[in-house]
């Protein structure tokens, strides 16, 4: 039931692009990312609802293949802020909407 | 910005001794979350509070742990015992709805040791 995520770990340099991907056997309502630097709280970064709706938050954009139950995260000319693990939560379509179920994260390494 | 409230930051305790954690939600948020996170994995779900409800509480190991939300504003956390497989952080969400979907704002958590 957890949501599956890949890649476990990436490095990038400054500038460069990478793709992170969530997956879950559940049909989903919802899939929500955050972002968690080392030793302080997730940061909410974008919620996704069913209907394929792709939203954006600075330079990170995500989409939501709702038929697929998948999520990507597109991470464009990433900046050293943007180190960190990055964590997607899923809601299953018919239970409790707040009731996300987290996958294991995927630390992202912004190096100079 | 509004913001989450957690304490104690840091706790340390010995096997068999009670603890307890707080939490002051973003004031609004009629919704609450405490999470527990093992260092390398996502956050799991305890409980889910709507005002000084229970959603949900699946997940808590009843046996030692409570929460309470009394007057649907703030909120506490307890086990007891405490056992040396609790260590763990303990993070406290809270939530407005959103017409859709719940977005979550997590405080900065509670660092749990138990020795």
């Amino acid at each position: 039931q957890q949501p599956v995520q890949s890649p476990q770990a990436v490095i990038l340099r400054e500038g460069e692009d990478a793709v992170i991907n969530c997956s879950s056997s559940k049909a989903l309502y919802s899939v929500h990312w955050y972002r968690q630097k080392h030793g302080e709280a997730p940061v909410f970064l974008m919620i996704l609802l069913k209907g394929g709706e792709q939203k954006g938050h600075e330079k990170i954009s995500a989409s939501f293949n709702e038929k697929k139950q998948q999520s990507s995260l597109y991470l464009t000319a990433s900046q050293l802020s943007y180190s960190g693990t990055y964590f997607c939560g899923t809601a299953p379509r018919g239970g409790s909407q707040g009731n996300l179920i987290f996958g294991k994260g995927t630390k992202l390494s912004v190096k100079p | 910005e509004a913001e989450v409230a957690q304490s104690p930051r840091y706790k340390i305790t010995e096997k068999s001794q009670a603890v307890a954690f707080w939490c002051d939600p973003i004031s609004g948020h009629a919704t609450l979350y405490w999470y527990r996170q093992i260092l390398g994995q996502g956050p799991e779900l305890l409980v889910q509070f709507q005002d000084e409800s229970v959603v949900d509480d699946s997940q808590l190991p009843k046996d030692r742990f409570s929460a309470e939300r009394l007057k649907g504003v703030d909120s506490t956390l307890k086990i007891q015992p405490a056992e040396l497989g609790d260590s763990a952080m303990y993070l406290c969400a809270s939530s407005p709805w959103t017409g859709e979907a719940y977005e979550q704002y997590f405080g900065p958590g509670t660092r749990l040791t138990v020795t």
